[in-house]
Parts: C-alpha cells; structure tokens; sequence
C-alpha cells in the first residue's frame, strides 16, 4: 500500500533559520515524489518534483530510497514560505496519495 | 486557458438532497481527478479518469457518489442523498501523463461542500 506520513502537523521557525518539513513514506515499488504549497487563501501547487532535481524559491528535496524519505529543506526561511506543506507520492500510473501536511509558520 | 476551474465554488445544502459539482481541466490534460479534503487532512483521492474512462474509484467513495467525464472534457461529480459527514471541500485537478511519466497535477480552487 502507498502511504506518506508528515510526523510534524506545525513547524514554526524564525526567519532566516534553517527549515526541514519531514516527509517519509511506504511503497514497494520505484515511487514518484512530489511536494505540493497551499499558501493561505491560494489554491494547492505544486512545488517540487524529485525527478527534476530542481530548487523552486530556494526549496529542495532529496530522495533517500535507503531511508524512504523525501524531506523538504531550505537554508534561510523567508516569512512568505508560511503555508501549508503536502508531501505526496505517485506509483507507477496510479494517483497522488497525499500526507496530512506540514503548516510552516515563519516568524518574523 | 485560465487553469482549473471548479463551480459552484460553494454549496449549502440540507441533509438528504442530491448535489452536482463541476470540473473544467486544462484542456490538453487527458487525466482528472477527484479529491476531497477535510480539515487537518490531506487531500484524499476519490477517482479519476483518463479522457472519458473512469479507471479508478476509491473505497472512500460510496455508491451514492457518482462521477462523469463525458467526451472527455469537463467532469461532474454528483452526491446523492447526501449526509452531514460529506461535508468537504472537492477538489479537482488535472495532468498529462507522458510516455516519461507523470507531470505534476494543477488543481482547481475547490468545492466547499456544506451539509446541514
């Protein structure tokens, strides 16, 4: 079964610290991970996939096969990264299945 | 092509009656889905379709719920004799799947469904 646990329902940190939102998950096969931003009063978008390997606002995400893990990271936390955090894995051809989320609250 | 667009964006309705929501996708997506989110949670899948096949339906999903996507371009979604425990917001995204695989979802504002 596919299953994606985000251990930490609220993360505050201040602004300028480091940020880690934990993301780890269950699945037998070669999964797609992606993370998903829901800033407030916006629509859910996507943030990051792992097959791109890319940095969006500053954001990146490894994935740990050995750890089952894909943990979303940034140096310097900005007070406009608050929103909510949705890790979510995709099987080969099947939907999303989404954690519960992470709200990060930046403060200021 | 503004996005997904969902309608109504909400719905009060009383116990007992039948609703019908509407997804309009992007329109070079072949895929569609539904999902549903309560609060505290993640969005919870429901189904999808690839163009106008349903292909998968999840245990969540009772028969009193039913979903369409005819000609393969906007999908309805209808809850019939519907109870206070459907009270959600829907959510509607779309994809293109590649031969390379799976772009991300774009999805809509939402569904927020009230059952009173």
């Amino acid at each position: 079964a596919q299953r994606v646990t985000q251990p930490e329902k609220l993360l505050s940190v201040f602004k300028g610290a480091p940020v880690e939102l934990k993301c780890n998950y269950s699945y037998s096969g070669s999964p797609e991970l992606f993370w998903y931003v829901q800033y407030s009063r916006q629509r859910l978008q996507l943030l990051l996939r792992h097959i791109s390997r890319e940095s969006i606002k500053g954001f990146t995400a490894d994935l740990n096969k050995g750890e089952t893990s894909f943990h979303l990271k940034k140096p310097f936390a900005q007070e406009e990264d608050s929103a909510m955090y949705y890790c979510a894995l995709s099987g080969r051809n099947t939907p999303l299945v989404f954690g519960k989320g992470t709200r990060l609250s930046v403060i200021a | 092509d503004t996005g997904v667009s969902q309608n109504p964006r909400h719905k009060i309705t009383k116990r007992g009656q039948n609703v019908t929501f509407r997804c309009d996708p992007i329109s070079e997506h072949n895929r569609l889905y539904w999902y549903r989110q309560t609060l505290g949670q993640g969005p919870e899948f429901l189904t999808y379709f690839q163009n106008e096949a349903q292909l998968e339906k999840s245990r969540l999903l009772s028969d009193r719920f039913s979903a369409e996507r005819p000609k393969g371009s906007f999908s309805t979604l209808e809850i019939q004799r519907t109870e206070q425990g459907d009270s959600a917001m829907y959510l509607c995204a779309s994809s293109l799947v590649r031969s390379r695989g799976l772009d991300g979802y774009t999805f809509g504002s939402g569904t927020r469904l009230t059952v009173v």
